[in-house]
């Protein structure tokens, strides 16, 4: 089985509000990813966590706050979004941190802010 | 840092014709190099990848080849049928590197025509 699941599917936010992603693997991985995609574009990563602990963060602004409460668990939570950060939140595991690991990644959630 | 260029970034084909798919990367450091498969409205799905001590990997109708030498990769679908169209990326990553993250092409977006 290799499942990654992500709730909810689909997001619609106005830009004070405080909403949350959610994400949950059951492989046994222990490295977990955020990525962000935009239209026509590839995934960028946003977040890795390995072992839990927060591994790499590309510069994403504080809005953004990326949480993992156990191995199979991954949030990323959202405060004072703008519209630009509208897009494809794709959450992905691997079996350990780096690069020739095998990425697996969930369906998404799509998120639109107002 | 790695760059990866992927082409085309569109490709129409007919049913049952073949299908290629070129990325080139640029640091040699690189030694994987997987295939997604992204469909409308869902996440990319691994379909495929290579690591840098083969030339070649086949699975059913998908087959992917490296070129070290050259810094060259391919997808190759064979017999294309319509559920084969989708956007698909190419990737390079790197083990062991302290990023240890994927590098993605920009897509190429594959059209099957029955």
């Amino acid at each position: 089985d290799t499942e990654v699941t992500q709730t909810p599917k689909h997001l619609v936010m106005g830009m004070t509000n405080k909403k949350s992603l959610k994400c949950e693997q059951h492989m046994g991985h222990r490295a977990m990813y955020w990525y962000k995609q935009k239209a026509k574009k590839p995934p960028e990563l946003m977040f890795v966590y390995s072992y839990e602990k927060l591994s790499i963060n590309e510069s994403v602004p504080s809005r953004f706050s990326p949480e993992c409460p156990n191995s199979s668990l991954l949030n990323l939570h959202l405060h004072a979004l703008q519209p630009e950060d509208s897009a494809l939140y794709l959450c992905a595991s691997s079996q350990e941190e780096g690069g020739a690991k095998t990425q697996y990644f969930g369906p998404g959630t799509r998120l639109l802010v107002l | 840092g790695e760059n990866v260029e992927q082409h085309p970034s569109t490709l129409s084909v007919q049913e049952g014709d073949s299908a290629v798919i070129k990325c080139t990367y640029s640091d040699s450091a690189s030694n994987y190099f997987p295939w997604y498969k992204q469909e409308l409205g869902k996440g990319p799905q691994l379909i495929i990848d290579i690591r840098s001590n083969v030339g070649e990997k086949k699975d059913q109708r998908i087959a992917v080849t490296l070129n070290k030498t050259a810094k060259h990769f391919s997808l190759h679908i064979t017999e294309t049928q319509p559920e084969d169209s989708a956007v698909y990326f190419c990737a390079a990553g790197t083990y062991g590197g302290s990023q240890g993250n994927l590098i993605f092409g920009k897509g190429t977006k594959l059209s099957v025509k029955p």
